[in-house]
């Protein structure tokens, strides 16, 4: 079965940091690109990054470039997203989401992980 | 950046027929992806490529693509149906995966 578990959501402090992760089983890692997407309280889906197969390509929303940073391990089936700078605005449910190739563009996500819950606050 | 316009609410009587939009500048020159999420849930694919349906998801649900709309219909809707529903793209000159705004289906 395809699983995709999140990990390391919390409460932080605003310009604190945390790292969130995501452990993959059930299929192929490193032959999938893989995405973060999050979901603020009561709010639509907003994309986060993404990061191709091999980490060659790697994309990010305009509202998280330079305080985020998407990595993956595929020895250990992992993806991770190092939050730096965090926001009021950043609280949200964060979502890992497989994609559907191995190149980080015009993909469908599928499956998605169950969340972690970022929240930001003083 | 490109823009994905939804509407905020469909209503719909069961055993009907839910349409909803998902509108576009040129969307259907882009592969459009749909997803349902119910509360409390993550979000769960329900058609890929325009009209492609996942194992698992009914023939009830199905999608199209043309002009500067794609819309995603529910065939004989039931109650369990009742969720929002998301539609995305890849936009290619930014780099940016988009989702629309969400669209909450409400079953009378």
């Amino acid at each position: 079965e395809v699983q995709l578990v999140e990990s390391g959501g919390g409460l932080v402090k605003p310009g604190g940091s945390l790292r969130l992760s995501c452990a993959a089983s059930g299929f192929t890692f490193s032959s999938y690109s893989m995405n973060w997407v999050r979901q603020a309280p009561g709010k639509g889906l907003e994309w986060v990054s993404s990061i191709s197969s091999s980490s060659s390509y790697i994309y990010y929303a305009d509202s998280v470039k330079g305080r985020f940073t998407i990595s993956r391990d595929n020895a250990k089936n992992s993806l991770y997203l190092q939050m730096n700078s965090l926001r009021a605005e950043d609280t949200a449910v964060y979502y890992c989401a497989r994609a559907s190739g191995a190149a980080a563009g015009d993909n469908w996500f599928d499956p998605w992980g169950q969340g972690t819950l970022v929240t930001v606050s003083s | 950046s490109y823009v994905l316009t939804q509407p905020p609410s469909v209503s719909v009587a069961p055993g009907k027929t839910a349409r909803i939009t998902c509108g576009g500048n040129n969307i259907g020159s882009k592969s459009v992806h749909w997803y349902q999420q119910k509360p409390g849930q993550a979000p769960v694919l329900v058609i890929y490529y325009d009209s492609d349906r996942p194992s698992g998801i009914p023939e009830r649900f199905s999608g199209s693509n043309s002009g500067n709309t794609a819309t995603l219909t529910i065939s004989r809707v039931e109650a369990g149906d009742e969720a929002d529903y998301y539609c995305q793209v890849w936009d290619s000159s930014s780099d940016h995966q988009v989702f629309g705004g969400g669209t909450k289906l409400t079953v009378l």
